[in-house]
């Protein structure tokens, strides 16, 4: 059974700083890996999905990369925001049925 | 707006009452989901239909029964619910049968049941 951990669990960073945050999996057989943003008490922002033959994505400021091997994916965000503030959380599926198993997140906050 | 919503945003009940939630996506998906988000823990997938038909029950309680009449609606039917149940519901839709898959979510449901 897919397990997914995302660490750490909290981070506190000043606006301006580039960033960086964990996503493991137990399964190497990941299909693909899906991060979202959820703002407190709303639903989930897709943000980038990495599919089974791709290695990283990109979309402004925010990169990912997948290394199944390691059985890892990071999510960086340049020149941070306050606007960053969020729950980011990262997802896997093990096949193409597209059953997402999910971190617990990281909780996001950019100071001023 | 992700074009999938979600009605009511917010509901209370009592443990005796019997409810609904509803989704509907307008995405053109033949994917739908729900997802229990809980205090502290995980996002949980509950149930998986594709193309109408329910392939995935992950082990929920009997007193939550999904509905899906079409591609484009999916329902949550509560009754006899639990404290424990208070949780937020979240509703996605994928299109199955492309590569990658991305889901997209609605804004939820915050359930209390007291």
């Amino acid at each position: 059974k897919q397990e997914v951990t995302q660490i750490p669990a909290a981070l506190s960073v000043p606006e301006g700083e580039n960033l960086v945050l964990n996503c493991s999996f137990t399964d190497s057989a990941i299909y693909n890996l899906q991060w979202f943003r959820q703002d407190p008490g709303k639903g989930l922002t897709s943000l980038l999905l990495i599919q089974s033959s791709q290695r990283e994505q990109t979309s402004g400021r925010l990169n990912a990369s997948l290394d199944k091997s390691s059985g890892r994916s990071t999510l960086y965000i340049a020149a941070s925001q306050p606007g960053d503030s969020a729950t980011y959380l990262c997802a896997g599926s093990n096949n193409a049925g597209n059953m997402l198993t999910f971190g617990g997140g990281t909780r996001l906050m950019v100071k001023p | 707006e992700t074009g999938v919503t979600q009605t009511p945003r917010h509901l209370v009940m009592g443990m005796t009452n019997k409810k609904s939630l509803k989704c509907e996506q307008h995405l053109g998906h033949n994917a739908m989901y729900w997802y229990k988000q809980s205090a502290k823990k995980p996002l949980e997938l509950m149930f998986v239909y594709s193309l109408e038909e329910r392939v995935e029950n992950n082990s929920v309680p009997s007193r939550f029964s999904p509905e899906c009449p079409n591609s484009s609606h999916l329902f949550l039917h509560l009754h006899t619910l639990q404290p424990e149940d208070s949780a937020l519901y979240l509703c996605a839709s994928s299109q199955e049968g492309t590569p990658g898959g991305e889901q997209y979510f609605g804004p939820g449901t915050r359930l209390t049941v007291t």
